[in-house]
């Protein structure tokens, strides 16, 4: 299958900074990148949908000015955790597809985000 | 919204006992799509279901879709200890997937 990269993999911040994490597809062009919040031990919550050259969807419930999500390209997308506190801990995952090639989506290794 | 519900949340078995895990919906799933997560790790696709009543088999792992497209299944025949992780369910809705809470399998040898 398709390879996405995620960068960081892990990050430790300070509560009030802000955090960018970088989804990249390396062997094939992205139309559709997702972001997904998961707690320990639960499901993938989507938090957004990101399509190239156009805004970000984002899921109810997830603030758009607090998650700013950005498919500057069809490779790349990013997501930018801004202001950031100890209840946005978790692990973001990014996902990639695009359906005239493939079915599924194909994720990324994750970012572990701890906030102190 | 649309909403996958998937049991059990966990499930501990011997090596080489079986494994089933079940998803279910009110409403009419669009096509069934299966992952599953190492501990640890990011989901794989595993394999999609689209057809009313299509079974698909990989190795050990037999994935049903029911005649009705309201439920599927995930059978492990005689699990082994590389089968341990957490199974998701996912239906297609749109253009993005909605995740059940997932089945965590764990094998004892």
């Amino acid at each position: 299958g398709a390879v996405v990269s995620q960068h960081p993999s892990w990050v430790i911040c300070k509560s009030g900074t802000s955090v960018k994490i970088e989804c990249r597809s390396l062997d094939f062009q992205a139309t559709t990148m997702f972001w997904y919040r998961q707690f320990p031990k639960q499901s993938l919550m989507l938090m957004a949908t990101s399509n190239e050259g156009s805004k970000a969807t984002y899921e109810q419930g997830v603030e758009k000015d607090k998650f700013l999500i950005n498919h500057a390209s069809l490779t790349l997308s990013t997501l930018t955790v801004t202001s950031a506190h100890p209840e946005d801990s978790s692990f973001y995952i990014c996902s990639a597809g695009n359906r005239g090639l493939y079915n599924e989506q194909f994720f990324g290794p994750g970012t572990r985000l701890t906030v102190l | 919204g649309q909403q996958v519900m998937q049991i059990p949340q966990y499930q501990h078995v011997q090596e080489g006992e079986d494994f089933t895990t079940y998803c279910n919906s009110s409403t009419t799933l669009s096509n069934i799509q299966w992952y599953k997560q190492r501990p640890g790790g990011h989901p794989v696709f595993l394999i999609q279901l689209v057809k009313s009543g299509e079974v698909k088999k990989q190795k050990r792992l037999t994935f049903q879709f029911g005649e009705a497209k309201k439920n599927s299944s995930l059978h492990i025949t005689a699990t082994q200890t590389t089968d341990v992780g957490t199974y998701f369910c996912a239906d297609e809705y749109g253009n993005k997937l909605v995740f059940g809470a997932g089945t965590i399998l764990r094998v004892k040898s």
